[in-house]
């Protein structure tokens, strides 16, 4: 069975730095890109970014371009999300996701992780 | 970007009813539209890619249609545990966006 689990969210103070992880299992990593998005609890889901299959091509919302950085370790099946220069704007639950797409060009997002909240406040 | 707009809001049903949400493209996404289910506290759930393919698992109570700009997602007979909150959400390009979501009660 596909899995995701991310980790890594914590409490950090506004202007600081964080490293999201998100582990995949039962399923061949390099094969997929993969997405992160967010969700502040109670509110809608919110894209923040996605990387191709062998991690050279990422993209970016505007909200979070030049400050999060996506990469990815095959080897590892993990992919991370740097984040810095934090705002309380970014406090959020994390989901990474797995992009799929059939023969016809359409596709969608699954499995998702369980979420790893990340707060900005000091 | 492209805005989706979603509707209803919120929506109560009965046991059994038929429940129909609808969800509007600024611009046209071809059938590149995904309806997803999401409890409080839980990840979303895929139900429907391209806007009518039934994601595996889903039951078959669930379907969508459209294309181009609308889509409706349909749940044929409401079930207790369909209580939620349903999104939509276009993967036609970055960014990808969402609509603001209906909230689905049981009477």
């Amino acid at each position: 069975e596909a899995q995701l689990v991310e980790s890594g969210g914590n409490l950090v103070q506004p202007g600081g730095s964080l490293r999201l992880s998100c582990a995949a299992s039962g399923f061949i990593f390099s094969d997929y890109w993969i997405h992160w998005f967010r969700q502040v609890p109670g509110k809608g889901l919110v894209w923040v970014s996605r990387i191709n299959k062998d991690g050279s091509s990422t993209t970016y919302a505007d909200s979070v371009k030049g400050r999060f950085t996506m990469s990815r370790d095959n080897s590892k099946n993990t992919v991370y999300l740097q984040m810095s220069s934090l705002r309380a704007e970014d406090t959020a639950v994390y989901y990474c996701t797995r992009a799929f797409g059939n023969i016809h060009g359409y596709g969608g997002y699954d499995p998702w992780g369980q979420g790893t909240l990340v707060i900005v406040s000091s | 970007d492209i805005q989706m707009t979603q509707s209803p809001s919120s929506l109560s049903a009965s046991v059994g009813d038929r429940v129909t949400i609808t969800c509007r493209a600024s611009q046209t996404i071809d059938s590149h539209l995904n309806w997803f289910q999401q409890n409080p506290g839980k990840p979303p759930k895929l139900l429907i890619y391209g806007a009518s393919i039934l994601q595996g698992g889903v039951p078959s109570r669930f379907s969508g249609t459209g294309s181009g700009t609308d889509f409706t997602l349909i749940i044929s007979s409401l079930q207790p545990e369909d209580l939620a909150t349903y999104f939509c959400q276009q993967s036609y390009s970055t960014p990808l966006t969402f609509g603001g979501g209906t909230n689905v009660e049981i009477k």
